[in-house]
């Protein structure tokens, strides 16, 4: 079953501990991003990354970072997370960029 | 990134009735996709749309890709109840960049 799967799906976590989202796709596809879902904001782009070893800033990147070692895999990285990044985080990948996004069930996370 | 503004930001309609929502942009796109979010998932691509004044019907559902590249229209006739959820439009600017902006999203509830 074609599928992109993140974890974890709930997290919670203290300011300043460093925190991995994972996130894997059995498509082939190219194009991976994520994003982050806020109340009234809709989905914003954190960062994308077009091929492996490929990546780049979408439009609200700061405190994060991102791999893209192999072509199936890319996480996002909080080295030091903050209270103003609790969210709704969202990967998803397709083959192109302007081809049909499918997106995972999303990771609730919360820095007290 | 480029800015979408899709409207209306939620709207509440009686089963049955049509709906119509739509997105404008400063800028012109070369491809306008349409997803839709139930509660606590993902989204999930309803249309795509790659060529400019194109109209592309999905069952019930029917877009079109404004002829000034810059806007974008979705509607749904004869809404049901499981049409509840979470409407965006996304825009892929073309010109060798490769980030996807979304719109805010329509949130849509139907009485019955």
């Amino acid at each position: 079953e074609a599928q992109v799967t993140q974890n974890p799906r709930y997290l919670i976590t203290v300011t300043g501990k460093k925190l991995t989202v994972t996130c894997s796709q059995n498509m082939n596809h190219e194009y991976m991003s994520w994003y982050r879902q806020d109340p009234g904001l809709g989905l914003r782009q954190i960062y994308y990354s077009m091929n492996v070893e490929v990546t780049d800033k979408g439009d609200v990147p700061e405190g994060y970072k991102v791999s893209r070692k192999e072509k199936r895999n890319f996480p996002l990285i909080l080295e030091s997370p903050s209270p103003n990044q609790t969210s709704l985080y969202f990967c998803a990948s397709s083959f192109q960029i302007n081809t049909e996004a499918f997106f995972g069930q999303g990771t609730r996370l919360t820095v007290v | 990134g480029q800015q979408l503004n899709q409207s209306p930001q939620s709207m509440f309609i009686q089963e049955g009735e049509d709906v119509s929502m739509n997105c404008t942009s400063s800028s012109i796109f070369n491809t306008w996709l349409w997803y839709k979010q139930d509660p606590g998932e993902g989204p999930v691509l309803l249309i795509a749309l790659y060529k400019a004044g194109e109209l592309t019907s999905n069952g019930r559902l029917t877009a079109q890709f404004g002829i000034t590249r810059k806007d974008s229209f979705l509607n749904i006739s004869a809404s049901i109840p499981s049409d509840v959820g979470i409407y965006f439009c996304a825009g892929e600017p073309g010109a060798g960049s490769y980030q996807l902006t979304f719109g805010k999203g329509t949130k849509l509830s139907v009485i019955p």
